[in-house]
Order: structure tokens, then C-alpha cells, then sequence
């Protein structure tokens, strides 16, 4: 069954460090792997997603993301935080092509705070 | 543009009441999901709509209504509604996957909903 484990439910960064977040996915086939941000009260923004190809993928807001298939995981990096980047952020994996509906299974989200 | 808009914004019934949920996406998709989300949680699936037919109901109670009354809209019909139904409300769609790529989900903001 597919299934999506985030490690950290906060973590706490200052503004101008580095982040990294954890997700490890378990699927029994090619995986489709998304990362979305929330901020409070607001819906899910898509913020970067790998199919297939090059293993490090770029998204919006400066965040980049690596698949390592070794690892089952698909970390989430951003270089430098800003303070506007504090929000949950939920990792998932989905199924589907061809007409399958992409059914996503959501990580329990992890909590970023950032210090000024 | 990957714009759904959802409405309204907030919205607060008792237990009695009979109201709405209006979801809306002029991307061109073919599916539509509503989900479920408490607060510190990750969203939970209700309902998928592909092509404007119910594709998945992942066995919501009958107080919870769904309706496609063409491609572009989605409505979740409310009536007997519980506090423990108190939650974020939000709706997705995509492509459909038949394009034989995996599918992409995109949210609205989300019905913030208060039942007393």
C-alpha cells in the first residue's frame, strides 16, 4: 500500500539558514511524488513534483527537491529561509497515469517556523 | 493558470441548516475532488468527480452531497451537519490523467466551516 512518512512534525529554522525536510515514501510501482505548502488557513500551493527524468527538480519560491529511489525518499531543500516560508508543508505521493485518477497520499505535514 | 476558487470563504450553520459549497476551475479539467481537512492534519479525500460522474466516494456519510453540474463547477451540498463536520473544505482538480501523464492536483483556498 502506498504510504507517506515525514519524520519532523516542526522543525525551526532562522531566516537566511538552510532547510532541509524529510519524506520517505513507500509504493509499489514508478512513484509520483509532489511537495505542496499551506500557509494558515489557506488551500494547498503546488510547489514542485517529479515524474520522471532528472532526479533534482526545481520548483517555485527557490525550493528544489531530490528523488533517490536507493532511499525511498524525496527530500525537500531550500538554500536560504525567508520568513514568509513558514507554513506546513505536506509531502505526497500519487498513482495514476493513463486514466487512472491521480489519488494522492498525503504525509502528516511538517511545521516550519522561521526565526527572524 | 491553475486557478480554482472556491466560495464562501467562511461560512457558519447549525445543525438544522441546508447550505452550500461552491467550488470552480476554468483550466479545462476533467476531474474534481473535494477533501476534508482538521486542523494539524493532512487533507482527507471525500470525493472525485472524472468527466462530471462520481468516481470515488470514500464512503462519506449522506449528509455530505456532491454535485457536478458540468465540468467546471463542483458543489458539496450541506444538510444535518455535525460540530465535529467543523473543519477546512477544499477542492481540487486536474487534467484527468488521460492525457497519459500522471496527474497534477491543484486546490482552491478552501470553505472554512463552523457547524453549531
Amino acid at each position: 500500500a502506498q504510504s507517506v512518512t515525514q519524520p519532523d512534525i516542526h522543525i525551526t529554522v532562522s531566516e537566511g539558514a538552510s532547510l532541509e525536510l524529510r519524506c520517505n515514501y513507500s509504493y509499489g510501482a514508478t512513484p509520483y511524488l509532489f511537495w505542496y505548502v499551506q500557509s494558515p488557513g489557506q488551500g494547498l500551493q503546488l510547489l514542485l513534483k517529479y515524474f520522471s527524468g532528472d532526479t533534482l527538480v526545481q520548483g517555485i519560491k527557490g525550493f528544489e527537491a531530490e528523488f533517490k529511489r536507493s532511499q525511498s525518499s524525496f527530500n525537500l531543500r531550500k538554500p536560504s529561509v525567508h520568513w514568509s516560508d513558514a507554513a506546513e508543508y505536506f509531502c505526497a505521493v500519487g498513482e495514476g497515469r493513463g486514466s487512472t485518477l491521480g489519488r494522492l497520499y498525503f504525509g502528516r505535514g511538517t511545521q516550519l517556523t522561521v526565526w527572524p | 493558470d491553475t486557478e480554482v476558487t472556491q466560495t464562501p470563504k467562511h461560512l457558519v450553520m447549525g445543525m438544522t441548516n441546508k447550505k452550500s459549497l461552491k467550488c470552480e476551475q476554468h483550466m479545462g479539467h476533467r476531474a474534481m475532488y473535494w477533501y476534508k481537512q482538521k486542523a494539524k492534519k493532512p487533507p482527507e479525500l471525500m470525493f472525485v468527480y472524472s468527466y462530471e460522474k462520481l468516481s470515488i466516494n470514500e464512503s462519506v456519510p449522506s449528509r455530505f452531497s456532491p454535485e457536478c453540474p458540468n465540468s467546471s463547477l463542483l458543489n458539496l451540498h450541506l444538510h444535518a451537519l455535525q460540530p465535529e463536520d467543523s473543519a477546512l473544505y477544499l477542492c481540487a482538480s486536474s487534467q484527468g490523467g488521460l492525457a497519459g501523464d500522471p496527474d497534477t492536483q491543484y486546490f482552491g483556498p478552501g470553505t472554512r466551516l463552523t457547524v453549531l
